[in-house]
């Protein structure tokens, strides 16, 4: 069975920082997408980020990027120039082959003025 | 917005209970997931079906079931309700037709906040 670990159930960073969030996985597959979800104090669900396993270059978007090292099972999330907004609980998810996902227990961040 | 729609956003009830929550995917979603989260836990996956048939469970209670209906909304039945069920109840859609591997992520609904009492 797969299984995502977030080894830091809590952060903080100054704002205007750069702060990274751990996440590693395990599975036997080759082939699988990995994802960083945010949820806020609003407690919606919101996608941050995807990556497809196959593709060895790392996912950015804007502020946010990843390091997918797909030997070490290990998928990161930098968040660059920290922004009172980001602070939230921000979930690493797996998905399998099979279309089954599979949520790390959370980071909560927290950003501060 | 996700497109993905839940009702009630709040459900307050007494133990023993029984309710029906309700979700409504993604414009050619055909796949629906359903994840409990208790206070200041992570998602526990439930149930998934993909186009009216079960796909995979997780941890669902027996107490507990879910169907999707020709239309592609889904419902999760949670019966003999228990003060340690109130929780928020997601449910998630992915995988429009056509969309082949391009979005593979699943789009979250605003959840349903149970509360037994």
């Amino acid at each position: 069975a797969q299984t995502v670990t977030q080894s830091q159930p809590e952060m903080s960073v100054q704002e205007a920082e750069t702060v990274t969030l751990s996440c590693t996985y395990d599975t036997s597959e080759s082939n699988y997408y990995l994802f960083w979800y945010k949820q806020p104090p609003s407690r919606q669900m919101i996608l941050v980020i995807r990556q497809e396993a196959y593709k060895q270059q790392n996912a950015t978007e804007n502020r946010f990027s990843v390091n997918f090292q797909k030997a070490a099972k290990s998928f990161s999330l930098k968040i660059s120039d920290s922004q009172l907004g980001d602070t939230a609980m921000y979930f690493c998810a797996f998905m399998n082959t099979g279309n089954q996902f599979y949520f790390g227990t959370g980071t909560s961040l927290t950003v501060i003025p | 917005d996700s497109g993905v729609t839940q009702t009630p956003k709040h459900l307050i009830t007494a133990t023993g209970q029984r309710v029906t929550l309700r979700c409504s995917p993604r414009s050619g979603d055909l796949s629906v997931y359903w994840y409990q989260q208790s206070l200041d836990q992570g998602l526990q996956f439930l149930i998934q079906y993909y186009n009216g048939e079960e796909r995979a469970k997780g941890n669902i209670l027996e107490r507990f079931s879910a169907q999707q209906f020709p239309d592609l909304h889904s419902e999760l039945n949670l019966s003999s309700l228990e003060l340690g069920d109130s929780a928020l109840y997601f449910c998630a859609s992915r995988g429009g037709r056509g969309s082949g591997g391009a979005n593979n992520e699943q789009f979250f609904g605003p959840g349903t906040r149970l509360t037994v009492l």
